[in-house]
């Protein structure tokens, strides 16, 4: 079952414009993961929040993170057309072995217009 | 590109049949999980694999098994292929560790079309 939410499904903005994707969740959590994947190959690592921060940046991205209303927030500013893909966001928790896994929101698809 | 590989890219199947997926890990990495992403959905976990051990499991069926090698590549086997199987198989490569803050590197996926 999915864990996360993403929303919007589907996002179409110009380049230069800055793009904000939410996702929520359900459960407790240890971090939250934002992944990329373009035109349905392999997922690229964006990057990773743990539960006890509110915010990181990386580059042009930026994520926060509200445990209180299990949501996250992932934003690109000065997008690209290069920025075109679907977006997910992962939850990890402890998969009952010994080591974890990511579940994941059905994603949000941002078309970045030239 | 991550080091992560997968084969075959593409692959044709009929209801029934059975099929193996395979893939490698990047180097160094001991833990590799299998997710299952269908079209317009994201990736869901089916297992994964460490020390050539099951090490946790998604809600598959048994007919999904795997296999993970003493070079840590691995094997995802589907035995009874139905129509609902038609994905993108990903494979995802990790260190194992006891926190979660590490990240998975994925494969470029293998899309399996059953008829």
């Amino acid at each position: 079952s999915q864990q996360g939410e993403e929303d919007p499904q589907a996002l179409s903005i110009q380049e230069g414009e800055n793009a904000t994707m939410n996702c929520s969740y359900k459960t407790s959590i240890n971090n939250l993961q934002w992944y990329r994947q373009n035109s349905g190959r392999g997922l690229v690592h964006l990057i990773l929040i743990r539960s006890n921060e509110r915010e990181k940046h990386s580059g042009r991205l930026r994520v926060t993170l509200d445990t209180s209303k299990k949501s996250s927030s992932l934003l690109i500013t000065a997008s690209r057309a290069a920025d075109t893909a679907s977006y997910f966001c992962a939850t990890a928790a402890f998969n009952g072995g010994s080591n974890y896994k990511l579940t994941f929101g059905k994603g949000t698809l941002l078309t970045v217009n030239p | 590109e991550t080091g992560v590989t997968q084969s075959p890219t593409h692959l044709i199947k009929t209801r029934g049949q059975q099929v193996t997926l395979r893939c490698s890990s990047q180097s160094g990495h001991n833990t590799v999980s299998w997710y299952q992403q269908a079209l317009g959905q994201g990736p869901q976990f089916i297992f994964q694999y460490y020390r050539e051990e099951e090490n946790g499991r998604g809600n598959f069926p048994p007919r999904f098994s795997g296999l993970q090698f003493p070079n840590y590549s691995s094997e995802l086997n589907v035995n009874a292929l139905e129509l609902d199987d038609s994905a993108l198989y990903l494979c995802a490569s990790s260190l194992n560790q006891r926190t979660s803050d590490h990240e998975q590197f994925f494969g470029p996926g293998t899309r399996l079309t059953v008829l």
